[in-house]
């Protein structure tokens, strides 16, 4: 069965630099949620996407945004990365509100 | 608002044995989602089971089962005929009707002992 994609896998970006994540979610779900995991923590909720519109929104700092486009595919965009940002970035992906079916994650490093 | 705690930071288990990972969870709603995911060393999150508050009957999947206790808000993860794959940090996690938000208990990490 096909599973949420997320690229690139791995990301190394220096300080104050800007860095974007996509994710495409299963085919026919249309919600997608984005989550930040950091070293040894729990993913923590960030954004989430229903039918191309913002549906909820955790604690994503002003300096990321992201959206859901007509294809579902959505972009995670970081700007002025801090040193703090290094985390495993996961998309998700379910049919409506139920079960989330995570990605492989994005690593991104920030020096 | 909804917390989930997992208050086995640890568990070991040899292989072939049963072992079980427990989970309480905080909510004021009649009607939810809880989750088991496993995490192995790739980092990947990975559904082991589902639960539907509204539903009085365990769910199992294969050697995966958990014990729901509504009225204690308690959700035990009991994998039986341990193997050494099962070995991954595993996460208990709470939806809320209508919410988007998965709420995650802190981890337990499991080691298989061969």
């Amino acid at each position: 069965a096909a599973g949420v994609i997320q690229s690139p896998r791995h990301l190394i970006k220096e300080k104050r630099e800007t860095a974007t994540l996509k994710c495409y979610p299963i085919p026919r779900h249309d919600t997608v949620y984005w989550y930040q995991q950091g070293p040894g923590q729990d993913p923590q909720f960030l954004i989430s996407f229903y039918e191309k519109m913002q549906s909820d929104k955790g604690s994503i700092p002003d300096r990321f945004s992201a959206q859901q486009f007509s294809d579902y595919h959505s972009e995670l965009n970081m700007s002025s990365l801090e040193l703090g940002d290094s985390a495993l970035y996961f998309c998700a992906s379910s049919l409506r509100s139920d079960t989330q079916y995570f990605g492989p994650g994005t690593r991104l490093t920030v020096l | 608002a909804q917390t989930v705690t997992q208050s086995q930071p640890e568990m070991s288990v040899q292989e072939a044995e049963t072992v079980t990972l427990s989970c309480t969870y905080d909510t004021s709603e009649s009607d939810y989602y809880l989750f088991w995911y496993k995490q192995p060393p790739s980092r990947q999150m990975i559904l082991v089971i589902r639960q539907e508050a509204y539903k009085q009957q365990n769910a199992t999947e294969n050697r995966f089962s958990v014990n729901f206790q509504k009225a204690a808000k308690s959700f035990s993860l009991k994998i039986s005929d341990s193997q050494l794959g099962d070995a991954a940090m595993y996460f208990c996690a709470y939806l809320a009707p209508g919410a988007q938000k998965l709420v995650f208990g802190q981890g337990t990490r499991l080691t298989i002992n061969p």
